[in-house]
């Protein structure tokens, strides 16, 4: 069973326009979140993180929002560039364990000009 | 400052053939991670090692997959022989610490195709 899901496998979104990526998680002992992006041929490079203490951090146009009752988090980028068109994948980190990174399967955004 | 270097970028075999792949993690990062990918999934953990000690394999095939970092930097992983079901993409990544939020650096992994 996927403990970290991301039903959206796309999205398009306008050049300038708010691009927000959905993550939703089920296990409650997780305490950090963290977004990774992938160009194609490229490894995931890292976004964005917050803790689970946080509700929300920013980052220049890209903020993730947590919302622990819902299980649930989002990245939102403002405004959305052609270079933002990659694969996002969400991740969180079972603090409870070793640490290690249970990953979602991915969206990919595409930013139209 | 040099990202993970992974090698080689393709690999292309037969099933049952023996295959290996390379990385050197970023310099001072003591956590290593391999990671399987495959198409349209999230990067999978397949072992972790502190320095030189493998403290999570619980994920890694032990039937037919192995991995060392005999001096706790470069390390290997190999799979033999290979199967159909393992053509995926390999990531390796490396961190300072384990527990402290530390993001991990990702190489740009090695593509496998088992014929």
């Amino acid at each position: 069973d996927q403990q970290v899901k991301q039903n959206s496998p796309s999205l398009s979104v306008q050049e300038g326009r708010i691009s927000i990526l959905n993550c939703d998680y089920t296990n409650s002992m997780f305490d950090y979140f963290l977004w990774y992006k992938k160009y194609p041929a490229e490894g995931p490079t890292f976004l964005i993180s917050i803790s689970s203490i946080k509700d929300k951090n920013e980052d220049g146009r890209f903020t993730v929002f947590l919302n622990k009752s819902a299980k649930h988090l989002s990245l939102h980028i403002v405004p959305s560039q052609p270079g933002d068109s990659a694969v996002y994948f969400c991740a969180a980190k079972d603090g409870g364990s070793q640490g290690n990174l249970i990953f979602g399967k991915g969206t990919k955004l595409s930013v139209k000009p | 400052e040099a990202g993970v270097v992974q090698s080689p970028r393709y690999k292309i075999i037969e099933k049952k053939q023996p295959v290996a792949f390379w990385c050197n993690p970023i310099s001072g990062h003591n956590t290593l991670y391999w990671y399987r990918q495959n198409l349209g999934q999230g990067p999978e953990l397949l072992i972790r090692y502190e320095n030189e000690e493998a403290v999570d394999d619980s994920q890694l095939p032990k039937d037919r997959f192995s991995a060392e970092r005999l001096k706790g930097v470069d390390s290997t992983l190999k799979i033999q022989p290979a199967e159909l079901g393992d053509s995926a993409v390999y990531l390796c990544a490396s961190s300072l610490r384990t527990n402290l939020g530390n993001e991990q650096f990702f190489g740009p992994g090695t593509r496998l195709t088992v014929l």
